[in-house]
């Protein structure tokens, strides 16, 4: 079995300033970790993935995660928040095979000017 | 290249109605997903074809809903009949194949408004 928790629905930051989502995973196996990003009326887009090589990993618009297995968390940052950063953020999870995706409940952030 | 194309894009229905919503995979992905995403939730899958079988419909109320994809490209999802509950936002997915880890690619939804 695996599950998601995101540790805060929403997210309130100043532009310009350091992002910060929790995420934190359950999983019977070697998981396979993602972060995803939904923008209002958007398809979901993949911002980063873990999948065992290194613990860092770097993905699109100057996001980064850092898998930690003796906290099982994934946690997502940025150094510098832009407008455009407004959206959904959902941490997911997966078995190493299989695809089968399980998502947390999301992340709300809201930057404002 | 193309994304994942759905449609409608929204339609509202009363309760007790039925609805279909389609979706047309990226070109050459063998593996199709739909997923149910509540307001307020993270999506939640619902049945997941590769080529034209099913691979798991586990979380699937197959006593309401049921989907297909005959020639193991475009997908109908059908909800027969609906209820309130059922308002959401249905997302198709595809990738290229179940084995090993593949991203999967969203299309933009179909928002279901039951009354």
């Amino acid at each position: 079995a695996q599950s998601v928790t995101q540790l805060d629905s929403h997210v309130s930051v100043s532009e310009g300033t350091p992002v910060l989502l929790r995420c934190n995973y359950s999983s019977s196996y070697s998981p396979s970790l993602f972060w995803y990003v939904q923008h209002p009326n958007k398809g979901l887009q993949l911002l980063l993935k873990y999948t065992s090589a290194a613990t860092l990993v770097k993905g699109i618009n100057g996001f980064e995660a850092e898998f930690k297995k003796s906290e099982t968390s994934f946690h997502l940052t940025k150094p510098s928040a832009h407008m455009s950063d407004a959206a959904e953020y959902f941490c997911v999870v997966t078995q190493a095979a299989g695809n089968k995706l399980t998502f947390g409940g999301g992340t709300r952030v809201l930057v404002k000017p | 290249e193309a994304g994942v194309a759905q449609s409608p894009r929204y339609k509202i229905i009363e309760k007790r109605q039925s609805v279909a919503f389609w979706c047309n995979p990226i070109s050459g992905h063998a593996t199709l997903y739909w997923y149910q995403q509540i307001l307020g939730q993270g999506p939640k899958l619902l049945i997941q074809f590769q080529n034209n079988g099913v691979v798991d419909d586990s979380q699937l109320p197959k006593d309401r809903f049921s989907a297909e994809r005959l020639k193991g490209v475009d997908s109908t999802l059908k909800i027969q009949p609906a209820k309130l509950e059922d308002s959401a936002v249905y997302l198709c997915a595809s990738t290229l194949r179940t084995s090993g880890y593949n991203e999967q690619f969203f299309g933009p939804g179909t928002r279901l408004t039951v009354l």
